[in-house]
């Protein structure tokens, strides 16, 4: 049981260039996020996904663009980076029903924009 | 606008201390959450709760409905308790979260 699981753990991009942040869960989670950390701010959410097939945007989404593949997978993609995407990002999910309050986050991808 | 606050922002104690950190929101809540992140590391849940005290080990979360108030306690502490606290509520029809900034706690041999 991995939990939730992020790939890759680090990437420098330079401006411009493109890329996609992974990220699976096998809790059988509806619910999934997508959140950006950066010194001195709280994890602030860029968008979200409340079940298989549906995707919202949260506080941050300019720049970024998602795909909830299946009820496993929510992946995130950057089209064109910029040096204000420099950032550590952390994929979570949630499920239903009891506990669902409890979420389980990724170990984040450290994103160097240059 | 912060819906949570958390004090202090940097925190050093000396191996053994007893400590407090502290959390207020804004919203009206269907549970308040403890967090901690090591340094590189991941983000873990340690404590969701929505009424009194919960314990676990060394720590202990307690939160006050009435005063929008939350504490993390760490009792006896140690340098493998040095990390990021960051405390979080869940609010609203889609139990949205709102995240503190953090604490950073050191904790010297």
């Amino acid at each position: 049981n991995a939990g939730v699981t992020q790939t890759p753990k680090f990437q420098v991009l330079k401006t411009g260039q493109s890329m996609t942040l992974q990220c699976a869960q096998d809790m059988n989670h509806n619910s999934m996020y997508w959140y950006r950390q950066d010194p001195g701010m709280g994890l602030r959410l860029i968008y979200y996904s409340a079940s298989e097939g549906t995707t919202d945007k949260g506080e941050v989404p300019n720049g970024y663009n998602v795909s909830r593949l299946n009820k496993r997978e929510f992946s995130l993609r950057l089209e064109s980076a910029a040096p204000s995407q420099t950032s550590v990002y952390f994929c979570a999910s949630r499920g239903l029903g009891t506990g669902s309050l409890v979420v389980h986050f990724g170990n984040g991808t450290r994103l160097t924009v240059t | 606008k912060n819906e949570v606050e958390q004090s202090p922002q940097n925190l050093t104690a000396q191996e053994g201390e007893f400590i407090t950190i502290n959390c207020s929101y804004s919203v009206g809540i269907s549970a308040l959450h403890w967090l901690q992140q090591h340094p590189g590391g991941g983000i873990v849940s340690l404590f969701m709760l929505s009424s009194g005290k919960k314990k676990h080990g060394r720590l202990i979360a307690t939160i006050n409905i009435q005063e929008k108030h939350s504490s993390l306690h760490i009792t006896a502490s140690h340098p493998r308790d040095s990390a990021v606290y960051i405390c979080a509520v869940t609010s609203g029809p889609g139990n949205q979260f709102y995240f503190g900034t953090g604490t950073s706690l050191t904790v010297i041999p």
